[in-house]
């Protein structure tokens, strides 16, 4: 499978500003998607980050909050902006390998661990 | 109704014995079905997928599907304590142009030396 790797592995941040995550898979992925998952939740869908066009945001995650950018197939990054201690969570990073069939399972990036103080 | 819901947990088994992960999900049409494993402070790691009713075997583990019953199970076999992670169930939602994985909570499981 593809080889996703993020960065940073894990920040501390201040209230009230914003941090850049970066995602790159070693091949052309046809999907990435961002998920969240708070302490002891499961993941939570953010996006699916579009290739050349805006991302697709599920509901209660907003464009201001959470833009995400995917520049080529390869590459995308999420800000987490104008944090707040209630963003600290573990941010992931994940792809789609093969095609987009439906029965293509997800993988993971090692995510990024998020503590906004 | 959740989309995705497992046993709360956590499930305890002493080493060597079976655990069982137990999944239902709500959607009648999904049609592609996975299991997680994530160690505490990793990513979830994929370790079985299952698409069609029965049974499917992977080493010592077998992921079981009934779509009838809308139910999906995770056992492992001689369990080790290297098993004791979360387990996370994940549906694909069928319908729409739009891939979607749900995951459910998890399950905690610990295997005792």
């Amino acid at each position: 499978s593809a080889v996703i790797s993020q960065k940073p592995s894990r920040d501390i941040c201040q209230r009230g500003t914003s941090l850049t995550i970066q995602c790159q898979v070693d091949s052309q992925v046809t999907m990435m998607f961002w998920y969240r998952q708070q302490p002891g939740q499961s993941l939570t869908l953010i996006a699916t980050a579009n290739q050349g066009s805006e991302a697709t945001y599920e509901s209660g995650f907003v464009i201001d909050k959470f833009p995400i950018s995917r520049p080529n197939l390869t590459f995308s990054t999420l800000t987490v902006s104008n944090m707040s201690p209630e963003d600290s969570s573990i941010y992931l990073c994940s792809v789609i390998d093969r095609g987009v069939g439906q029965g293509s399972p997800l993988h993971f990036g090692n995510g990024t661990r998020l503590t906004v103080t | 109704q959740k989309e995705v819901e497992q046993n709360s947990g956590p499930l305890s088994v002493p080493e060597g014995a079976i655990a069982s992960l137990n999944c239902t999900y709500s959607d009648r049409g999904s049609q592609s079905f996975f299991w997680y494993r994530q160690y505490s402070g990793k990513s979830p790691e994929l370790i079985m997928s299952i698409y069609s009713n029965g049974d499917k075997e992977d080493g010592r583990f077998t992921a079981q599907l009934n779509k009838a019953s809308q139910y999906v199970s995770l056992l492992i076999r001689d369990s080790q304590p290297s098993d004791s992670a979360t387990y996370l169930c994940a549906v694909i939602r069928s319908g729409g142009s739009n891939y979607k994985l749900t995951f459910g909570k998890g399950t905690l499981l610990t295997v005792n030396p």
